[in-house]
């Protein structure tokens, strides 16, 4: 099992669609979260931390369950603009930093 | 702010050629600095990470080594490059106030080795 897996996708979504990843990990002692998002040919840039409450930011929600071991990130109204690779990554003690290999979002018009 | 730089941006070198990839970071001062590949279509593999000049750990076993002679300077190396060296390699900063903080990568450098 991977220690951090992703649904690769592709998600074909039209504009103004509401879309929602999920991610899971293997290391019960993850300690943060992130969602990271890439472009094509792209470093990856932070999104948003996840935090143990859920958060939100704008059109963005993460959520985190750590009974279940899975975040989550929802995108609502989506634009053309959201296309793009959206990376889950996770944290354990010291500096071990997992990306899953990334979920593939196009918004079409 | 904070920039992060790295160069060059793309690379074509022959099999069993030396590789030398450098990464620049300003406005911080003593960043934790990561060097990551990602394959085509795959996710990102840590390889090496440091928390100060001269100080690095290594995440693979591989051909690739590491060094940062300076506090802002992490510079990726290789003696004889092999075919699956291929890929992006990404540099990264965070800050060391705990290790938990967030990740900001540099722009890339796209390797292909033929």
């Amino acid at each position: 099992r991977k220690e951090v897996e992703q649904d690769p996708g592709p998600f074909n979504v039209p504009e103004g669609a509401t879309v929602a990843f999920n991610c899971t990990y293997s290391n019960s002692a993850s300690q943060s979260f992130f969602w990271y998002r890439q472009d094509c040919r792209k470093e990856p840039k932070l999104l948003m931390s996840v935090y143990s409450s859920g958060n939100e930011d704008g059109r963005f929600t993460a959520q985190l369950n750590r009974a279940s071991q899975y975040i989550s990130l929802l995108i609502r109204d989506s634009k053309l603009s959201d296309s793009a690779t959206y990376l889950c990554v996770v944290r354990s003690g010291g500096f071990k930093t997992i990306f899953g290999a990334g979920t593939r979002l196009f918004v079409k018009a | 702010s904070q920039t992060i730089h790295q160069w060059p941006a793309t690379l074509v070198q022959p099999v069993g050629s030396p590789l030398s990839l450098e990464c620049t970071v300003e406005g911080t001062s003593n960043p934790n600095l990561y060097w990551y590949r990602q394959a085509a279509g795959r996710g990102l593999q840590l390889l090496f990470y440091s928390v100060g000049i001269g100080q690095i750990s290594s995440e693979v076993p591989q051909n690739l080594s590491a060094s940062r002679p300076q506090d802002r300077q992490f510079i990726l190396s290789s003696k004889k490059l092999l075919l699956s060296d291929s890929g992006f390699y990404l540099c990264a900063w965070s800050g060391n106030r705990n290790n938990q903080e967030t990740q900001y990568f540099g722009p890339g450098t796209r390797l292909l080795v033929l």
